[in-house]
């Protein structure tokens, strides 16, 4: 059971907006920053949204992130074949002292 | 450019040790706080450990925590961890990757390194 709580999955068709959950407590989400990965298959976890909204360079403006309270969100709009992929939000938190991980969430492109 | 490249991914019995290495490139490594995430076959990401950029402190996950010690030697831009008592549930991809700060997101990641426990 992850400290951070995702959905397993989620799925749009091309040029569709979905949008990605993750929910927290406050020694986590409700005081530390939230950052959300993508990671292909087969391949390492790429940074998408660090301190919350922000996107790296190169990071296309197709992927948001929001938070409020214990809750955040990441958005893909405009959605493409090649956003296939797991999406992990984390954070740190102040209770454990230590880096959490949602359980990830598989997106599909139908 | 940033680059992290792991090492030390064997096949080992229960109980027993192994020592992961990540060498570090294109930046300062004492100015970045580093850790350990792993991922188990099939599994999502897990966060193991992270040290300081000084070296001066060390967190790790309850499920390490004892058995695994992390450490960094920045003259050499290297990064370890000393993985004891192995257990099957220790198996993994061990991913080495870099924090701007403590409190902070991992922003960049090596491709891994496998660890295999078993018999």
């Amino acid at each position: 059971q992850s400290v951070l709580t995702q959905p397993p999955s989620a799925s749009g068709t091309p040029g569709q907006r979905v949008s990605i959950s993750c929910s927290g407590s406050s020694s986590n989400l409700g005081s530390n920053y939230v950052y959300w990965y993508q990671q292909l298959p087969g391949t390492a976890p790429k940074l998408l949204i660090y301190r919350n909204n922000q996107r790296p360079s190169g990071v296309p403006d197709r992927f948001s992130g929001s938070k409020s309270g214990t809750s955040a969100s990441l958005a893909i709009s405009g959605l493409r074949s090649e956003d296939e992929a797991d999406y992990y939000c984390a954070a740190w938190d102040d209770t454990l002292s230590g880096g959490v991980f949602g359980g990830g969430t598989k997106l599909a492109v139908l | 450019e940033v680059q992290l490249l792991e090492s030390g991914g064997v096949l080992v019995q229960p109980g027993g040790s192994l020592r992961l290495s990540c060498a570090a490139s294109g930046f300062t490594s004492s100015n970045y706080a580093m850790s350990w995430v792993r991922q188990a076959p099939g599994k999502g990401l897990e966060w193991v450990s992270l040290i300081s950029g000084d070296g001066g402190r060390t967190y790790y996950a309850n499920s390490v925590k004892g058995r695994f010690t992390i450490s960094r030697d920045n003259s050499k831009n290297m990064l370890y961890m000393q993985m004891n008592s192995l257990r099957a549930d220790d198996t993994a991809v061990y991913y080495c990757a870099r924090r701007p700060s403590v409190w902070e997101g991992e922003d960049s990641w090596g491709q891994g390194t496998l660890v295999t426990v078993s018999s």
